[in-house]
């Protein structure tokens, strides 16, 4: 059964860089021909897709964060990563990783992991 | 503001019958079949119901249908019941120069 689980930091300062790694079990990032897609939800508030990659390298990304985002995956510890420089209060948010198609479908996620931006 | 417009909140009685509206432009929804429908209960993560407007991930209960017209989608919950008490949201893929997925707000729905 695929599981996935995100990491990082809890707290992070403001304009500093957020960094999150999501570890797949159960299945490769490299096999399944699906997309690995990061998702946040400010407490209290709807979703907010961030981006999505393919194991080849291929990145899709969220154009509102476009400048501050990069995502990548590493096949050979099956996992993938996202990192959002300069963060601000808004950033705040639980973050999710996501298995899907590059543009929906989402159809396993990880538990989430609340990045909170504070000084 | 979100990019695809649900209704904040419906609710509805045991038994009966819900339709959710996901209202998005001829960019999202009504250009592409690619609108799927999530269930999320508190302090958890979402739950995929509905794919590609109207197709079922194995696993999921037949009350929950998926159709489209024009820009809108919608989801309808048939025979309501009281675990069906959650937020919804819909998502499309967005083609603009940037193609990219865009969610609607939400939808809390009450079992009354």
């Amino acid at each position: 059964q695929l599981h996935l689980q995100e990491s990082g930091p809890g707290l992070v300062k403001p304009s500093e860089t957020l960094s999150l790694t999501c570890t797949v079990s159960g299945g490769s990032i490299s096999g399944s021909g699906h997309y690995w897609v990061w998702i946040r939800q400010p407490p209290g508030k709807g979703l907010e897709w961030i981006g999505s990659i393919y194991f080849s390298g291929s990145t899709h990304y969220n154009p509102s964060l476009k400048s501050r985002l990069t995502i990548s995956a590493s096949t050979y510890s099956n996992q993938f990563s996202l990192k959002l420089t300069s963060v601000t209060a808004a950033d705040t948010a639980i973050y999710s990783c996501a298995r899907g198609t590059a543009f929906e479908a989402f159809d396993v996620w990880g538990p989430g992991t609340l990045a909170t931006v504070s000084s | 503001q979100s990019a695809l417009t649900q209704p904040a909140s419906v609710s509805g009685s045991p038994g009966q019958s819900i339709t959710i509206s996901c209202i998005g432009t001829s960019s999202d929804v009504g250009a592409y079949d690619y609108v799927s429908w999530y269930q999320q209960h508190p302090n958890k993560a979402p739950k995929l119901l509905i794919y590609d407007v109207v197709n079922r991930p194995s696993g999921v209960s037949t009350r929950f249908s998926g159709s489209k017209s024009g820009n809108t989608a919608s989801l309808t919950i048939s025979d309501l019941q009281a675990e069906d008490e959650a937020d919804y949201y819909c998502n499309s893929y967005k083609k603009t120069n940037t193609p990219h997925v865009v969610f609607g707000g939400g939808t809390k729905l009450t079992v009354l």
